[in-house]
Formats: structure tokens, sequence, C-alpha cells
């Protein structure tokens, strides 16, 4: 069973700090990985993607992939209560990449 | 900015109903697919569709699902015989190419509700 595994959180972080969130995937033949976020009710947002090993910013978001580690995470820099929702890992196989999503983990950002 | 777009926003149905839901993906997006999400349960991959044929379905997708693009702007999924455990959230996704470039958007969901 191709799994990608989440802590269900919830995460709590302060306004203004930095929120990490991490994501392991057990199928070593995944290309491409996603961080979407999804508000209670409401479809998945994509946040990034990053198929190649270490870094990639944008804006406030950072997305790590260590494939030898098969992790994933994000980094929410300068966390916003509007931040506040369910990140979803998902990884990405094949040419039509089929998306296998974890079960998310909950952020809050506090005031 | 372009986005996918789905209707109808919600279907209540009757048990053994056919329905019929509709999505357009991003107008130059070659990929469609399409998932479902049972409330509180992870997002499920049901199918793709690249060059008016599936490329990958999963087990729930059984003979009772089908998707056509039945002209240049709408996909859709059709569910033969509801059942009560098909009541979810359906989420069509398109993306521009496949593979490691392969960006999958979302579009609002269609909510199933099967009675």
């Amino acid at each position: 069973q191709k799994e990608v595994e989440q802590n269900s959180g919830p995460l709590s972080v302060p306004e203004g700090a930095i929120a990490s969130l991490n994501c392991t995937y057990s199928d070593r033949g995944s290309q491409s990985f996603f961080w979407y976020r999804q508000y209670s009710g409401k479809s998945p947002e994509l946040i990034m993607f990053i198929y190649s090993n270490g870094d990639k910013e944008d804006g406030r978001f950072t997305a790590q992939l260590n494939k030898a580690s098969q992790y994933v995470s994000l980094l929410i820099r300068d966390s916003q209560p509007s931040d506040s929702a369910t990140y979803l890992c998902a990884a990405g196989t094949g040419t039509a990449s089929k998306l296998t999503f974890g079960t998310g983990t909950r952020l809050q950002v506090t005031l | 900015e372009p986005e996918v777009t789905q209707t109808p926003s919600h279907q209540v149905t009757q048990m053994g109903q056919e329905v019929i839901l509709r999505c357009v993906p991003i107008s130059n997006h070659l990929y469609f697919y399409w998932y479902r999400q049972i409330l509180g349960q992870k997002v499920e991959f049901l199918v793709s569709f690249y060059n008016n044929e599936i490329s990958e379905k999963s087990e729930i997708f059984d003979d009772q699902f089908s998707v056509e693009r039945p002209d240049g702007s709408n996909f859709t999924l059709k569910i033969r015989s509801t059942k009560l455990e098909d009541s979810a959230m359906y989420f069509c996704a398109s993306s521009e190419g496949g593979g490691v470039r392969g960006e999958q958007f979302f579009g609002p969901g269609t909510r199933l509700t099967v009675l």
C-alpha cells in the first residue's frame, strides 16, 4: 500500500512564527510532491510543488525534499491567522501524475 | 486567473439513481482528473484522463463509474447506480502537463449526497 503520512495536528504556532509541516512517503517511485492548503469545506488549493532534492522557495513558503529519506516538508514564515487551515501533502507518480494524499496537518496560527 | 469550475455545487440523489457531475477544466490544460473526499477523510484519486482516454484509475473507479469529454470544454463523471457510500465531495482537477511538471489545480467540488 503506497502511503503518504502526515501528523494530523493540530499544530499551533503564534502569529509571526515559522510553521514547519512534515510528510513522509512510502513509494520510492514518487516523482513529484505537492503541498495544498484546504480550508474547511473548500477544495485543495495548490501552494507549492517540488520534484528535485533540496529547497524551493516561493514568498513565505519553502518546500524541502529529501528523496533518500522519503521526506517532504513545508515551512511557512511569518505565519498569519489566515494561514490557519489543513495542509495536505501529496505525492505524484506516473505520467498522468495520480496524486496520493496524506490525511493533512491542521495548522492553527494564534494571535 | 483561469480556474476549474464544477457544477452543480451540491447534488442530492436517491440510492440507485444515476448522477452526472460536470467540470470545465482550465482551457489550455491537457490532463484531467477526478478525486473524491469522504467527510473527514483524505482526498482519494479516482481517475486520470488524457488524449480522450483513461490514463489510470483506482480501485474505487469500478464499472459504476465512467468519464467522458463530450466536447472541447467539459469533462464529466457519471455514476450509474449510486450507493450510500458514494456520498462525498467530488473534485475535478486539471494540469497543463503530466509527470514531474503536472501541477494539478482543483475545482471547488460537488457535494454528492445519496439518500
